[in-house]
């Protein structure tokens, strides 16, 4: 089955800098690249997603890219606020809705004052 | 529109007991699937359901089951409860069909905090 690896587990950035979370996933089928991002005592919110025939994609301050062929994709916040502090997750499936998200572990994403 | 709901929001069980887990999806969405999240193992994939069948199961004892009813809704049960088993078990709603990308994206409920004493 497919296996998501995310890092760094940890993430401490200056409020205003950029904050990079990489994740590479197994399964050459995967199609589908959600990021989650989850507050302490919240549910997971979607904040951005790509798919395989997409190489990039933006919205605002956060990016996400894809490479296939290396099978990694990487979320780029910038201009990081205090509120971006939470957990993010990457996810992989194979889309159609009927595999699931095979998740990573997740990063705490720490915003410095 | 209304986005996703779980009844009850906190349980707190003992071993042995069972548990069932309520889930309303958007409305609409016709794809319900469910995910247990704990420190340890993080978010894991549980069952998803389309159309009342279930299409796929994670790696998951038999002592965790599900079903969709027809206008969508979904019950997850877990039988004979672990301790293991306490968790934040969380579902999520997507447009769902057979291979349709832009069905893809999941929409999470706050999720149900189960606690097995």
């Amino acid at each position: 089955g497919e296996n998501v690896e995310q890092h760094p587990s940890t993430l401490s950035v200056q409020e205003g800098d950029s904050a990079v979370i990489k994740c590479t996933y197994s399964d050459s089928a995967s199609n589908y690249f959600p990021w989650y991002k989850q507050e302490l005592g919240k549910r997971p919110q979607l904040i951005i997603d790509i798919r395989s025939n997409v190489g990039e994609k933006k919205d605002q301050r956060i990016a996400v890219t894809l490479n296939k062929t290396a099978k990694h994709f990487s979320l780029h916040i910038t201009e990081t606020q205090p509120e971006d502090s939470a957990v993010y997750f990457c996810a992989a499936s194979m889309g159609g809705g009927a595999d699931g998200l095979t998740f990573g572990k997740g990063t705490h994403l720490i915003i410095q004052p | 529109k209304a986005g996703v709901t779980q009844t009850p929001r906190y349980l707190i069980k003992t071993r042995g007991q069972q548990v069932t887990l309520s889930c309303s999806p958007i409305s609409g969405h016709r794809s319900v699937s469910w995910y247990q999240q704990t420190p340890g193992q993080g978010l894991q994939f549980l069952f998803e359901y389309f159309s009342e069948t279930q299409r796929n199961k994670g790696n998951f004892p038999g002592r965790f089951s599900g079903r969709q009813f027809s206008n969508s809704r979904s019950e997850m049960n877990v039988s004979t409860l672990e301790l293991g088993d306490s968790a934040l078990y969380l579902c999520a709603s997507s447009l769902g069909g057979f291979g349709t990308s832009l069905m893809d994206t999941q929409y999470f409920g706050p999720g149900t905090r189960l606690t097995v004493l």
